[in-house]
């Protein structure tokens, strides 16, 4: 599709579990950002790629965070041993360098 | 860090009525954006400001850039049901990573027919 693509819609898990999120950009976006959205908040910062390299990780809350772009295109997020403050949507964004942003419709992560 | 301050929270108005919303920081912008987002998508730009006291229309939406960069307000005229949403406004400044936005908490904009 046209737009940026992101899987699952919605994950349910236990908490402590593992869980990857899936980002594939607009084609010939350079940037990719993953930002988190808690329920009633504006999404939050975690961490910029520019082409394959994390520019800017400086969002992600802690180690249990991690995201690669090894080919410069489709992202992962991955998150360790979930807790329920880890539920939120999460949201990648993908643009031409210095230009506008675009969303996809998030991946919702629900920690039970 | 940075932050946004956004104002109201949640507005719940009668169709045709105009409506307006604000956002201010502690902090300078260099851009300033305001993003709408329905339930169950991702935000999508609306309105972006780049020069200070600037004054932008998109449709019926108009948001002007503060003097100080330190503040934008939205308004939104003649509103209509599928003015529906959560309306997010945005700064970004040169010193942050590539296109990094701050982001305010959000004004609910609820049109009743």
């Amino acid at each position: 599709g046209a737009g940026v693509s992101q899987t699952p819609s919605n994950k349910v898990t236990e908490k402590g579990k593992y869980v990857e999120l899936r980002c594939d950009p607009i084609s010939g976006h350079t940037a990719l950002y993953w930002y988190r959205q808690s329920l009633g908040q504006g999404p939050e910062f975690l961490i910029y790629f520019q082409g394959t390299g994390a520019a800017d990780d400086s969002g992600l809350p802690n180690d249990r965070f991690f995201a690669v772009r090894p080919e410069g295109s489709v992202s992962t997020l991955k998150i360790q041993r979930t807790e329920r403050g880890d539920s939120a949507v999460y949201l990648c964004a993908s643009s031409e360098e210095g230009t506008e942003l675009f969303f996809g419709e998030g991946s919702r992560l629900t920690v039970l | 860090g940075q932050q946004l301050n956004q104002s109201p929270q949640s507005m719940f108005i009668q169709e045709g009525e105009d409506v307006s919303m604000n956002c201010t920081s502690s902090s300078i912008f260099n851009t300033w954006l305001w993003y709408k987002q329905e339930p169950g998508e991702g935000p999508v730009l609306w309105i972006a400001l780049y020069k200070a006291g600037e004054l932008t229309s998109n449709g019926r939406l108009t948001a002007q850039f503060g003097i100080t960069r330190k503040d934008s307000f939205l308004n939104i005229s003649a509103s209509i049901p599928s003015d529906v949403g959560i309306y997010f406004c945005a700064g970004h400044t040169f010193n942050n990573a590539g296109n990094m936005l701050t982001f305010g908490g959000g004004t609910r904009l609820m049109v009743k027919p």
